[in-house]
């Protein structure tokens, strides 16, 4: 079972922020917290990850609270484009091992009003 | 780099009949590669880990005779869907993942059984 939980919609309008919560108040030490999107029929997309500080990247900005309970995904200026399914998964840390696997949850759908 | 490709995009096939997909990782070598299924407005679910030259673990209720995976070399796995029905239409996609341990996704292939 996926160990996140995120609001299942979200709207936001074009140019402006998009904040998208994702609880996992159950993570362990060992667990990355991870960010995809899907657009509609795509496979999903690599955006960020992080372990317990704040991330940045071209893409957006990844926001983890100091107990690592919850994380804040931050597309800084949403367009269009942006509208997509995003999904915030934990992931353990050891590498090639056989839990080592991305388990999907429902995701948040974000739609970019223009 | 870390690209993954998926043949075919798309397919339809005849109820009772086979189909192959293939997933190939263009730019690396993958020793472990993963196929998903998702279903219309629902997310992805984790089907099978494949490893190269071993066989396929599947996830607890994927039939492994029903979808054949083979992963014969380090840059190619192809998933089999065995006697198609109308039931197994849906998107599949699959993933790769690299020497950076991290998983790269394929854009999928959307399957329609008449």
């Amino acid at each position: 079972d996926a160990k996140t939980t995120q609001p299942p919609s979200m709207d936001c309008a074009e140019g402006r922020a998009a904040n998208l919560p994702c609880n996992h108040s159950t993570i362990s030490g060992n667990e990355y917290v991870y960010w995809y999107r899907q657009i509609h029929s795509q496979g999903p997309q690599y955006i960020i990850h992080g372990l317990k500080n704040n991330e940045t990247n071209e893409m957006a900005s990844l926001i983890i609270t100091e107990d690592r309970k919850s994380s804040t995904l931050i597309l800084p200026h949403a367009t269009l484009r942006d509208t997509a399914v995003y999904y915030c998964i934990v992931r353990p840390m050891n590498y090639g091992g056989a839990t080592n696997k991305l388990i999907f949850g429902t995701g948040t759908l974000l739609a970019v009003q223009p | 780099g870390a690209v993954v490709s998926q043949h075919p995009s798309w397919v339809i096939c005849k109820s009772g009949t086979s189909v192959k997909i293939e997933c190939r990782s263009l730019d690396f070598q993958a020793t472990t590669m993963f196929w998903y299924r998702q279903f219309p407005k629902q997310s992805l679910m984790l089907m099978a880990t494949s490893n190269e030259g071993s066989k396929a673990t599947y996830e607890q209720g994927v039939e492994k005779d029903k979808f054949l995976i083979n992963h014969a070399s380090l840059t190619l796995s192809t998933l089999t869907v065995t006697s198609a029905h109308p039931e197994d239409s849906s998107f599949y996609i699959c993933s790769a993942r690299g020497h950076d341990y991290e998983q790269y996704f394929g854009p999928g292939t959307r399957l329609t059984v008449t």
